[in-house]
């Protein structure tokens, strides 16, 4: 069945580095892909998303990358800030579709 | 507060009680969806709605769960006999139809949860 694998599962940085989070996806198909950032007790946020028509985007801290050849996807976060500390996601899905596949995370902590 | 709003936030139970859950969604929204979240793992497909109407159950929706969304606007969650297994959070998402002029289809807005304790 579909699947996305997420890694690392924990990334520590110090604030004002860059961390970069991986996933993959299984499904071919797959042509939307969400991030989302959890913070303790919330629901998760969407921080931002990809289509399969573009190869990057940005904003401002954080960018994406898409290689749809290798079914791989990354979130870039660079001059990271205690603040950026939360549980990230990653997720795939069909435009027009309903069912979204979740990574299982990466809890990131940036050490002031 | 024009996000999505789940009540209640928390909900202790003892083995074999029947507990509901309600989503609301944003207004304009007419998607629905329930996920189930446990710890250390990402978000997992429950159900949809479009409207009123329940489009899609995953096969983790057991028989003990129902999910109605009875005027398209808010939508119940309803776990009978519940389970320790049932322990989890509970996450509810909306997002826009086809046509509207506003947001995409793709984009799930998240609501804050309910965390369900089962003794």
């Amino acid at each position: 069945g579909e699947n996305v694998e997420q890694h690392p599962s924990t990334l520590s940085v110090q604030e004002g580095d860059s961390a970069v989070i991986k996933c993959t996806y299984s499904d071919s198909a797959s042509n939307y892909f969400p991030w989302y950032k959890q913070e303790l007790g919330k629901g998760p946020q969407l921080i931002i998303d990809i289509r399969s028509n573009v190869g990057e985007k940005k904003d401002q801290r954080i960018a994406v990358t898409l290689n749809k050849t290798a079914k791989h996807f990354s979130l870039h976060i660079t001059e990271t800030q205690p603040e950026d500390s939360a549980v990230y996601f990653c997720a795939a899905s069909i435009t027009g579709g309903f069912k979204t596949i979740f990574g299982a995370g990466t809890r990131l902590f940036v050490k002031a | 507060d024009t996000g999505v709003s789940q009540n209640p936030r928390h909900k202790i139970t003892k083995r074999g009680q029947n507990v509901t859950f309600r989503c609301d969604p944003i207004s304009e929204h007419n998607r629905l969806y329930w996920y189930r979240q446990t710890l250390g793992q990402g978000p997992e497909f429950l159900t949809y709605f479009q409207n009123e109407a329940q489009l899609e159950k995953s096969r983790l929706l057991s028989d003990r769960f129902s999910a109605e969304r009875p005027k398209g606007s808010f939508s119940t969650l309803e776990i009978q006999r519940t389970e320790q297994g049932d322990s989890a959070m509970y996450l509810c998402a909306s997002s826009p139809g086809v046509g509207l002029s506003f947001g995409s289809t793709d984009t799930q807005y998240f609501g804050p949860g309910t965390r369900l304790t089962v003794l």
